[in-house]
């Protein structure tokens, strides 16, 4: 298993601005995932995060929209940049390795709300 | 795609009662995970199964993975106020880590 931590837990931001949200884990991980998440809803698998190469997005997400780093094996950031209220959402980091029978273990998740 | 339809969706129920989720797919998958997600917080990997027919219990807990690798239940006895929250299952095929996930169960267990 893993400890994850995000920053920030939460925010309210304004309309076309942008939020980045960090993700640290407490050991060097194979894979490190974004979700996104409609409060009491399942999750939405918005991005694969490479180390030293650029994300893999899943289908309905671009990278111009959510720019993401993972500089390296232990911390990666997600932004939402030109934010609209349709963005108010939880975003979860999940990391997950090789030798873990396919088990990922979640951040605590940011709240994002845009006015 | 690869779909789990994860049932009940909702569920309200009183303390001391026995429920069952259910987690079925038309997909073989080479495991099975249930998270428990509490408001606020991230989701838990409460446990995984990887045979099939395999029987795991965590005290009131009992998770089942379905011979053929297709399906899962998740059966609390006596349910308690502490297990109130987000239940959600995820089918996993041994690739790459990723995961398909249920579209969860909202489990609310009166005092």
């Amino acid at each position: 298993s893993a400890v994850i931590s995000q920053k920030p837990s939460r925010d309210i931001c304004q309309r076309g601005t942008s939020l980045t949200i960090q993700c640290q884990v407490d050991s060097q991980v194979t894979m490190m995932f974004w979700y996104r998440q409609q409060p009491g809803q399942s999750l939405t698998l918005i991005a694969t995060a490479n180390q030293g190469s650029e994300a893999t997005y899943e289908s309905g997400f671009v990278i111009d929209k959510f720019p993401i780093s993972r500089p390296n094996l232990t911390f990666s950031t997600l932004t939402v940049s030109n934010m609209s209220p349709e963005d108010s959402s939880i975003y979860l980091c999940s990391v997950a390795a090789i030798d873990w029978m396919d088990e990922q273990f979640f951040g605590p998740g940011t709240r994002l709300t845009v006015l | 795609t690869q779909l789990l339809e994860q049932s009940p969706q909702f569920l309200s129920i009183q303390e001391g009662e026995n429920l069952t989720v259910y987690c079925n797919s038309s997909s073989v998958f080479s495991s099975l995970q249930w998270y428990r997600q509490e408001p606020g917080e991230g989701p838990v990997l409460l446990v995984t199964v990887v045979t099939g027919g395999e029987v795991k219990k965590l005290k009131r807990l009992t998770f089942q993975f379905g011979d053929a690798r297709k399906d899962s239940s998740l059966h609390i006895t006596a349910a308690q106020p502490g297990d109130t929250g987000l239940y959600l299952c995820a089918g996993g095929r041994n690739a790459g880590n990723m995961l398909t996930f249920g579209g969860g169960t909202r489990l609310m267990v009166k005092p």
